[in-house]
């Protein structure tokens, strides 16, 4: 299985400062064959369910704000909001959809400080 | 664009089981993949298996094989997770996912007692 650490567990940032967030697999997500990094994040606010944010590790989801932009490649990850919002509060999951069983990261709380 | 509509919340004794329905509008089930995922009180989010409805193939996380069972219904447009020999443990809220882009609200799974 794939394991994904993110870190930190927690942050608290300041409104309009930077966030970021890493994301380490186990092994890579990388598919030569297509060049393409099997690796997506997710936002989640309390009493909602996941909504997809970056997907091929740094590919905008349509509608989602620019201020999010996701980087990395092989087995390191990054997540990061330039100018941080009140309503990005939330915890953020990385996971990895190359092999299967899919996993998750273990999820990383953003607070405003 | 595709929109997953979940059952409703279900109460359960330990050892029955549940099925919980995942009903697509808005397009074709069959054109993606579909995933479960589980979130118990607090935690993080858990990857239960997935189903490819056009090639019919299903696969399961290795801590759920041989007590969940994921199936879909290609002519309804509707994807099922049953769960079987519920424990206390197996309370969570449960989620389906349209190729990773559209959750279902979350259908909470109480196993009580």
């Amino acid at each position: 299985d794939i394991v994904m650490t993110q870190s930190p567990d927690s942050l608290a940032v300041s409104l309009g400062e930077r966030a970021t967030i890493n994301c380490k697999s186990s092994q890579s997500v990388l598919n030569s064959s297509n060049n393409k990094n099997y690796l997506a994040w997710y936002q989640q606010k309390p009493g909602q369910p996941p909504k997809l944010l970056i997907y091929w590790a740094s590919s905008r989801e349509s509608g989602v704000p620019d201020r999010f932009s996701g980087s990395g490649s092989g087995t390191d990850f990054t997540l990061t909001i330039s100018s941080l919002q009140a309503e990005d509060v939330a915890v953020y999951y990385c996971h990895q959809f190359y092999s299967i069983p899919l996993t998750f990261g273990g999820g990383t709380k953003v607070e405003i400080k | 664009q595709v929109q997953p509509v979940q059952s409703g919340a279900e109460v359960r004794k330990p050892g029955s089981s549940v099925k919980v329905s995942c009903k697509a509008s808005g397009g074709s089930l069959s054109t993606y993949n579909i995933i479960w995922v589980r979130q118990a009180p607090g935690q993080g989010l858990e990857w239960m298996g997935r189903i490819i409805p056009m090639l019919n193939i299903a696969n399961y996380a290795e801590r759920f094989q041989g007590r969940v069972t994921i199936t879909a219904d290609t002519s309804t447009n509707t994807a099922y997770m049953k769960l079987s020999s519920l424990r206390y443990e197996d309370t969570a809220v449960y989620y389906c996912a349209v190729g990773g882009q559209a959750w279902g609200q979350g259908t909470l799974v109480t196993v009580s007692s």
